[in-house]
Formats: C-alpha cells, sequence, structure tokens
C-alpha cells in the first residue's frame, strides 16, 4: 500500500522564480493538504483541496496556488519565489476531508 | 481559531527512563488532539490521537497521551524510552467536526542519551 508520495525531494531556485511540487495521495484517499515546515518550526498550513476544488486556505498569499487533478493528486506552485519560501513543503492525505493527516516525506526547497 | 502551545523546545533523556512532553491548546470549540512524530529527513507519522471517548489514549511505540479538558492538556508520554524514539515531536489541535486541519505547535526536540 503506497503512503504519500512527494517530488521532487530537494529543489533549489533562485528568488523570482517559479516552483510547482507535486504529490501523490495515499491509496483510497481523495483530499491533499499542503504544510510549509520552516527550519525549527511546526507546519503552517497553506491549503486543502478535494475535488478538485480549495476548500479551505491558510494564511499565505496568492502567490502561493494550488491544483488537485482528477486521480487525486496535487500540485503546489509557487511564483515570484523570496528566500523566505525556502523551506520543507508536507503534503498530506487523506478520505473526504473527515479523517486524520498521512504526510508525505517533503520537498525540500532551498531559494537563494 | 485554535493555536498550540509546547512548553518544551528541547527534552534530553537516558534511554529506559521515563519521559512526559508536554502540551497546551487553546480554543473555544471542542477539539480533537493530535501527536505527530517526526524523524530526520522525513515527513509526519501520527503516533496518536483523541477525538472522543477514553481521555486516555494509546499510540503506536508503546506512546500514550491523557486528554485533560479542565487544564486544556494533552502531554505525551512513555514509561521507557529507547535511542531510537530520538526526534521531534508536535503536538496539534483541530476543531471537532471540521475538516481535520490541524494547527500544529512548534515541536519538542526528544534526545535520548544512552
Amino acid at each position: 500500500d503506497a503512503g504519500v508520495t512527494q517530488s521532487p525531494t530537494h529543489l533549489i531556485k533562485t528568488r523570482g522564480q517559479q516552483v510547482t511540487l507535486r504529490c501523490s495521495p495515499k491509496s483510497g484517499h481523495d483530499t491533499v493538504s499542503w504544510y510549509q515546515q520552516a527550519l525549527g518550526q511546526g507546519p503552517q498550513f497553506i491549503f486543502q483541496y478535494y475535488e478538485e476544488e480549495e476548500r479551505q486556505r491558510g494564511n499565505f498569499p496568492d502567490r502561493f496556488s494550488g491544483h488537485q487533478f482528477p486521480n487525486y493528486s496535487s500540485e503546489l506552485n509557487v511564483n515570484a519565489l523570496l528566500l523566505g519560501d525556502s523551506a520543507l513543503y508536507l503534503c498530506a492525505s487523506s478520505f473526504q476531508m473527515n479523517s486524520p493527516l498521512h504526510f508525505g516525506n517533503g520537498t525540500r526547497l532551498t531559494v537563494t | 481559531a485554535q493555536s498550540v502551545t509546547q512548553l518544551d523546545s528541547q527534552v534530553p533523556v537516558f534511554e529506559e527512563a521515563p519521559v512526559e512532553l508536554r502540551c497546551n491548546y487553546s480554543s473555544s470549540v471542542s477539539v480533537y488532539l493530535f501527536w505527530y512524530v517526526q524523524y530526520p529527513n522525513q515527513g509526519l507519522q501520527l503516533l496518536l490521537k483523541y477525538l472522543s471517548g477514553s481521555t486516555l489514549v494509546k499510540g503506536i511505540n508503546g506512546f500514550e497521551a491523557e486528554f485533560n479538558k479542565s487544564q486544556t492538556s494533552f502531554h505525551l508520554r512513555k514509561p521507557s524510552v529507547h535511542i531510537s524514539d530520538t526526534a521531534e515531536y508536535f503536538c496539534a489541535v483541530s476543531s471537532s467536526g471540521g475538516s481535520y486541519i490541524p494547527t500544529f505547535g512548534r515541536g519538542t526536540s526528544l534526545i535520548v542519551h544512552p
């Protein structure tokens, strides 16, 4: 039973560039949530997707956007990267927005 | 809105000793409570959860936690730790009946010495 998978595992970008991170949910899950974890901090909620729509959003600017595909996989896009966007980005999946989250191993984004 | 305070940023302990990681939460509504563990270079793994019912919750790897509504606490305990328990531990809260979007604390680093 495959868990939550994220790609790539590591990424280095330059300030001002754009980045796309990808996530495949755990088998049987249909909801995807994205979190940002800065070094030494707890994860911060970015947004949640269910039925291909953004259902809830945390306190993140519009530079952060996402998408969910019919197969439930998801992408996180960040435009106009800032140095402060450097973090571990975690994807988590659940069932019908109504079960505890299962996390992937994350994508480590470094902005230089 | 909810918030979580993890009272200790770092807890050093010797192997086979008991440990308690403290967590207090703030919420104006009923809550669900969670503890997650994060090993180096990995994502978060659910240790245990409180949704309803018994206030003493048992999780994986010998951990347990007790929900105390009057003190708004959800402390994590293990009677005897192993070197392999060295990791970052996160307490999290979400509103019950909501969409299970937890708010996380800043984490407690458990360091187990031989």
